[in-house]
């Protein structure tokens, strides 16, 4: 069975800070997604990452994933209030050819004013 | 495009009794998902329909759960005799099969689940 963990659970930080969540396994995966879910909400996607020691950018937000494609990461710089929410891993095993993800249990960010 | 529709968006049920939800996906996606969130948890895959076929159920999806896609459109997933351990978030998401991309999910708002 696949895991993925994810860190820290809960992040609480003030508006202006910088922030990294982590999404590690001890597993290989074709490519790991980023989504973030507000509640009462489905999760919606952020980022997919395919490539060992990929990074991408999405306006304030950069994604990595590990060389080995074990890992991946998350950077928020310079936080908002808007950015408060569930933030989800989600990897995709190799050899899958549709959509059946293995997620992160989640990290819970509240960014104050 | 009008997203992932799912019906109801809550359901509170007894101990026991029936269940039935419904997820409308993107009118032009194949492929239909099946997951379950409890609190404090991320989404965990319980089966997959490609086109009406359904052709993986996690072993999470005791003989309680059926799930259909009868005519390749909607979905809908019953639990019959509904448990405590049923309550949770049952999220619908579709994507379309395109080798040439990575796969993309749109999930829906969820049905949230309380068996009391």
């Amino acid at each position: 069975t696949q895991l993925l963990e994810q860190s820290p659970q809960f992040l609480s930080i003030q508006e202006g800070e910088n922030l990294t969540v982590y999404c590690n396994s001890s597993s290989v995966f074709s490519s790991l997604q980023w989504y973030r879910q507000e509640p009462g909400e489905g999760p919606v996607l952020l980022v997919t990452v395919v490539t060992g020691g990929e990074v991408k950018k999405l306006k304030r937000l950069t994604f990595q994933f590990g060389d080995a494609r074990k890992d991946s990461s998350l950077h928020i710089t310079a936080a908002q209030p808007g950015d408060t929410g569930l933030y989800l891993c989600a990897g995709l095993a190799g050899g899958t050819s549709y959509g059946k993800l293995t997620f992160g249990q989640g990290t819970i960010l509240t960014v104050h004013p | 495009d009008t997203g992932v529709s799912q019906n109801p968006r809550h359901k509170i049920t007894k101990r026991g009794q029936n269940v039935t939800f419904r997820c409308d996906p993107i009118s032009e996606h194949n492929r239909l998902y099946w997951y379950r969130q409890t609190l404090g948890q991320g989404p965990e895959f319980l089966t997959y329909f490609q086109n009406e076929a359904q052709l993986e159920k996690s072993r999470l999806l005791s003989d309680r759960f059926s799930a259909e896609r009868p005519k390749g459109s909607f979905s809908t997933l019953e639990i019959q005799r509904t448990e405590q351990g049923d309550s949770a978030m049952y999220l619908c998401a579709s994507s379309w099969e395109d080798r040439a991309t990575n796969e993309k999910l749109f999930f829906g708002s969820g049905t949230q689940l309380s068996v009391l």
